[in-house]
């Protein structure tokens, strides 16, 4: 399997919903990211998880909390949205060192 | 924190013709220098890259050039073909995340 997959593809959801983004690899990569892209744009880094840790937040909202259950999956809660969190958000995933990120195909939200 | 520019923001090419890219980058930590492709609808996709110990890389039509001293590395794409078209980033990454370009559009007309 080489492949990040996330969940959903898409999601559309109000200013005051919870939800929650996924993100699933059996690469056995131990480096799990977070990243966001608006249209147009790179994608801006949000978390990064390195052996099941958090090791990096960009200064990224408390609306956004990231969890890493174990080695293989990644998820990000969300609550309480501006209509300016609208964004694809990508999971990627990388083995230790430096190396080349597999993404996923990202989760296409909108808030209303 | 790493700086990474990108230029052009977009790049029109006839197929078989060929299609450079460059980017320079500002921290001199960086040791590892990925390229991405991103089509409609999907997350990048790593295509070639490129360590601080090596000047050149190729792989079939795609070649990928670093000139560490002048924080510079370029990507080349020969004998380009319409499935060529998308929104290529250059990264540049050392000792912590890595950072990307602003991307580049590359339109191949057939």
């Amino acid at each position: 399997d080489t492949e990040v997959t996330q969940t959903p593809k898409h999601l559309v959801m109000g200013m005051t919903n919870k939800k929650s983004l996924k993100c699933e690899q059996h690469m056995g990569h131990r480096a799990m990211y977070w990243y966001k892209q608006k249209a147009k744009k790179p994608p801006e880094l949000m978390f990064v998880y390195s052996y099941e840790k958090l090791s990096i937040n960009e200064s990224v909202p408390s609306r956004f909390s990231p969890e890493c259950p174990n080695s293989s999956l990644l998820n990000l809660h969300l609550h309480a949205l501006q209509p300016e969190d609208s964004a694809l958000y990508l999971c990627a995933s990388s083995p230790p060192g430096l190396d080349g990120y597999t993404f996923g195909s990202g989760t296409r939200l909108t808030v209303v | 924190g790493e700086n990474v520019e990108q230029h052009p923001s977009t790049l029109s090419v006839q197929e078989g013709d060929s299609a450079v890219i460059k980017c320079t980058y500002s921290d001199s930590a960086s040791n590892y220098f990925p390229w991405y492709k991103q089509e409609l609808g999907k997350g990048p996709q790593l295509i070639i890259d490129i360590r601080s110990n090596v000047g050149e890389k190729k792989d079939q039509r795609i070649a990928v050039t670093l000139n560490k001293t002048a924080k510079h590395f370029s990507l080349h794409i020969t004998e380009t073909q319409p499935e060529d078209s998308a929104v290529y980033f250059c990264a540049a990454q050392g000792f912590n995340d890595m950072r990307f370009g602003a991307g580049t559009r590359l339109t191949v007309k057939p």
